[in-house]
């Protein structure tokens, strides 16, 4: 079970607005940057936000990044069918033995 | 471009001992950190270890801690991760990732190279 906390599934259908959370404590993204990642079946993933709420070269503006006290948000505004995929969401901690963490991932489905 | 080759993955029993390796072109592999991160078959993504830059310092995750050894080799561009005492836990497809400015987070992958622990 990660530290960092997914909800498992989103959905939603193409042109809606979508919100996968991510939920940790005060030795994470309470105190660290929150990044982002998409992930397409058998493929690596790809950063889509760093810092918190930056984008990075290439990832449509649709997609956007949000963190408050301990927990972090990534919104997609504008859902498309290639926004089908796994979402990570990732944390430095200052307290445990596994600095880098990552939440469970969040199944976006295209319905 | 950035590119991240990884290599030496392949079946092992368990307890065995297995080097994988990760090429990297197109970037001063010498001025950025270095993680592995790996993903077991279905499951979500697991940070392994990071090294920094100029080797300096290394981190491990908890379930590896003690097993595995990550080195680079800054005149080959080339990252590595020595994993001994295998365990059929540690099966998953492992990437090499570039740290982005702030050296602490991933930034470009690799595409993965797979880890079969099996008797």
């Amino acid at each position: 079970q990660s530290i960092l906390t997914q909800s498992p599934s989103a959905s939603g259908t193409p042109g809606q607005r979508v919100t996968i959370s991510c939920s940790g404590s005060s030795s994470n993204i309470g105190t660290n940057y929150v990044y982002w990642y998409h992930q397409l079946p058998g493929t690596a993933p790809k950063l889509l936000i760093y810092k918190n709420n930056q984008r990075p070269s290439g990832v449509p503006d649709r997609f956007s990044g949000s963190k408050s006290g301990t927990s972090a948000s990534l919104v997609i505004s504008g859902l498309r069918s290639e926004d089908e995929g796994d979402y990570f969401c990732a944390a430095w901690d200052d307290s445990l033995n596994s600095p880098l963490l990552f939440g469970g991932g969040t199944k976006v489905t295209v319905l | 471009q950035v590119q991240l080759v990884e290599s030496g993955g392949g079946v092992v029993q368990p307890g065995r001992s297995l080097r994988l390796s990760c090429e990297a072109s197109g970037v001063t592999f010498s001025n950025y950190g270095m993680h592995w991160v790996r993903q077991a078959p279905g499951k979500g993504l697991e940070w392994v270890a990071v090294i920094w830059y100029d080797g300096s310092n290394k981190y491990y995750g908890e379930s590896v801690k003690g097993r595995f050894t990550i080195s680079r080799d800054n005149s080959m561009n080339t990252l590595y991760l020595q994993m001994k005492s295998l365990k059929t836990d540690d099966t998953a497809v492992y990437y090499c990732a570039m740290s982005d400015s702030s050296g602490f987070y991933p930034e470009t992958w690799g595409q993965g190279t797979l880890v079969t622990v099996s008797s």
